[in-house]
């Protein structure tokens, strides 16, 4: 079972910031958050993961609140090529440290 | 260009037919996997291996097998045993298969089966 809820869609104006939120309100104090995402029909590209402290690359940061119980990705500056399906996976540290996805968010783009 | 491939991109088989679907990888990751995707839904683990000639058995392993003989390469069978194989599949690789901050998993473009 996914650990993760996430909110099933969001908007977001092209040149926005996109702010998609996610719940983990049962991660264990070892278990990390990843952030994948999924362009139709295509594997998931990593985005980015964070154990408790905010994070920063190239493509988004990670805000995790301080009891970890939630956290927000931040696309900066979204573009229509941003469009896609956001995963918010906590990462088990069993079975190979498999990710255990949940139903993600549809983020659409629109100009 | 290292990364994971996965061939084909789309495959067609009969009802009761055993097929294998293709995983390359030259990243030099110890550890593979295999998920399953069905529409609207996220993946789920099938079998992994972090190490060559050892895999284990992931949520959803029965209908599947897989085999791990080189590093670069872990193929999965679907089998005529498997009740609803129609779905997206995706193979990833991470350095070591553990839940590590560096350990992060990568993901091949995936192969759509389609049973007909």
């Amino acid at each position: 079972d996914a650990k993760t809820t996430q909110p099933p869609s969001m908007d977001c104006a092209e040149g926005r910031a996109a702010n998609l939120p996610c719940n983990h309100s049962t991660i264990s104090g070892n278990e990390y958050v990843y952030w994948y995402r999924q362009i139709h029909s295509q594997g998931p590209q990593y985005i980015i993961h964070g154990l408790k402290n905010n994070e920063t690359n190239e493509m988004a940061s990670l805000i995790i609140t301080e009891d970890r119980k939630s956290s927000t990705l931040i696309l900066p500056h979204a573009t229509l090529r941003d469009t896609a399906v956001y995963y918010c996976i906590v990462r088990v540290v069993n079975q190979g440290g498999k990710l255990i996805f949940g139903q993600g968010t549809e983020l659409s783009v629109k100009p | 260009d290292g990364g994971i491939t996965q061939s084909p991109k789309y495959l067609f088989r009969k009802e009761g037919q055993n097929v294998t679907l293709s995983c390359e990888q030259n990243l030099n990751h110890d550890a593979m996997y295999w998920y399953r995707q069905d529409p609207g839904q996220g993946l789920r683990l099938i079998y992994y291996s972090q190490i060559v000639n050892d895999f284990q058995k992931g949520d959803i392993a029965e209908g599947y097998s897989v085999s791990r003989e080189k590093k670069e390469s872990f193929p999965l069978t679907v089998t005529s045993a498997q009740k609803n194989p129609t779905a997206f599949y995706l193979c990833a690789s991470s350095s070591r298969g553990t839940s590590g901050p560096t350990d992060t998993q990568y993901f091949g473009p995936g192969t759509r089966l389609t049973v007909l």
